[in-house]
């Protein structure tokens, strides 16, 4: 079993409809994150959570907003869905006891918006 | 916000061939990672790197921190099929932030 679980893996849906993305872990870790991959722009960073009571901002929030539920539980909702967010969302878990940088990714949740 | 360069942003091999790429910032960094993403997959680790002018290899890659701490290389040798994927760099300044590269989707034809 994947130890970041993204649900839903594809996902259909029309501009103006909300969507909420989960992304579970089994990893203990933290520290969870939220980015997005669009072709030639790589990954960017939409939300990041350091712990349960903490929400901070990344390079592309705006349209999105983030809930983390528990250690293990980190959401993105896209309040009103629009095109140009068609995108694939990754979430990412990271350890900071070890401080070696490393983002363990889950397998992504394929977006389109009509 | 900031991004890293990446380059190239595709390649085409022959399997036998040797690859490689870089990333190059306009800001310095402590670390640098580079990750593979295979095709519906998400990025995992291939090395990290976390002293200016370090060289580290994982089988038959190998990868650079430049000595100005503005950029990153990577090799790959003797390329197979399996290497098809995403390859990206990231920059990491002091916490778990990172910066990604925009990648170089790599082909490995027979």
């Amino acid at each position: 079993d994947a130890d970041v679980t993204q649900t839903p893996r594809n996902r259909i849906t029309k501009t103006g409809k909300r969507i909420m993305l989960e992304c579970s872990q089994t990893k203990g870790h933290d520290r969870m994150y939220w980015y997005r991959q669009d072709p030639g722009l790589g990954l960017r960073l939409i939300y990041y959570s350091f712990d349960v009571k903490d929400i901070n901002k990344g390079e592309i929030s705006d349209g999105y907003s983030v809930s983390r539920q528990a250690q293990a539980k980190f959401s993105l909702s896209l309040e009103s869905a629009i095109p140009n967010q068609t995108a694939l969302y990754f979430c990412a878990t990271s350890d900071p006891t070890r401080n070696t940088g490393e983002l363990f990714f889950g397998e992504g949740s394929r977006l389109t918006v009509l | 916000g900031q991004q890293l360069n990446q380059s190239p942003q595709s390649m085409f091999i022959q399997e036998g061939e040797d690859v490689s790429m870089n990333c190059t910032s306009s800001s310095i960094f402590n670390t640098w990672l580079w990750y593979k993403q295979d095709p519906g997959e998400g990025p995992v680790l291939l090395i990290a790197l976390y002293k200016a002018g370090e060289l580290t290899s994982n089988g038959r890659l190998t990868a650079q921190f430049g000595i100005t701490r503005k950029d990153s290389f990577l090799n790959i040798s003797a390329s197979i099929p399996s290497d098809v994927g995403i390859y990206f760099c990231a920059g990491r300044h002091n916490t778990d932030k990172l910066i990604f590269g925009t990648g170089t989707r790599l082909q490995v034809f027979p």
